[in-house]
């Protein structure tokens, strides 16, 4: 059962923030959070484990939430580099959201 | 150290026919998984595989098929290519199996034709 991402899609302007959030159906141990740029293979940006623990390497902010079965991630101050589609995968399961498609307009 | 590598970029095929497509993992990495990713329907996940087993299956036709080799690199077949087969394939790498606290590497991906 591949999690559910909202929203589809969102449009910002350069320096607004968005949040994107995943939910799973079954409980959450751990989360993972990818952007693709358009033509561009996905790239990893953080990993979320039950505990708090957080791995990643990007300005980029997340939260847990093992009660509500849902992690969200949130891009603050949005620059255009942030464009591109968010994807989320849950637990050890391979498989991933369908995908939040981000544009940051100047 | 090198990322993971994909072979062929592009393919172009004639349905009916099959393709056997190639990914080499990062270094190291012995977990390889294996997506499709058409317009509109984000990642499909296909297969995983570790130490030569397939450890993980999606939901897709028997027509997918694939293999991991002693090091580590893997093949994706498809046998009787339908026109909806056309898709980007992309190939992950990891650590781990299942990739719990692990993250993906992904390749650029072959994109497959089917005409």
């Amino acid at each position: 059962q591949q999690p559910v991402q909202s929203p589809q899609a969102v449009i910002l302007r350069e320096g607004e923030d968005a949040v994107i959030n995943c939910s799973s159906s079954k409980a959450l141990y751990s989360v993972h959070w990818y952007r693709q740029k358009h033509g561009e293979a996905p790239v990893f940006l953080m990993i979320l484990l039950k505990g708090g623990e957080q791995k990643g390497h990007e300005k980029i902010s997340a939260s847990f939430n093992e009660k509500k079965q849902q992690s969200s991630l949130y891009l603050t101050a949005s620059q255009l580099s942030y464009s591109g589609t968010y994807f989320c995968g849950a637990n050890n399961d391979m498989r991933f959201g369908a995908g939040t498609r981000l544009t940051v307009k100047p | 150290k090198a990322g993971v590598t994909q072979t062929p970029r592009y393919l172009i095929k004639t349905r009916g026919q099959q393709v056997t497509l190639s990914c080499s993992p990062i270094s190291g990495h012995r977990s390889v998984s294996w997506y499709q990713q058409t317009p509109g329907q984000g990642l499909q996940f296909l297969f995983e595989y570790f130490s030569e087993t397939q450890r993980n299956k999606g939901n897709f036709p028997g027509r997918f098929s694939g293999r991991q080799f002693s090091n580590s690199r893997s093949e994706m077949n498809v046998s009787t290519l339908e026109l909806g087969d056309s898709a980007l394939y992309l190939c992950a790498s990891s650590l781990r199996v299942s990739s719990y606290n692990s993250p993906l590497h992904f390749g650029n991906g072959t994109r497959l034709t089917v005409t």
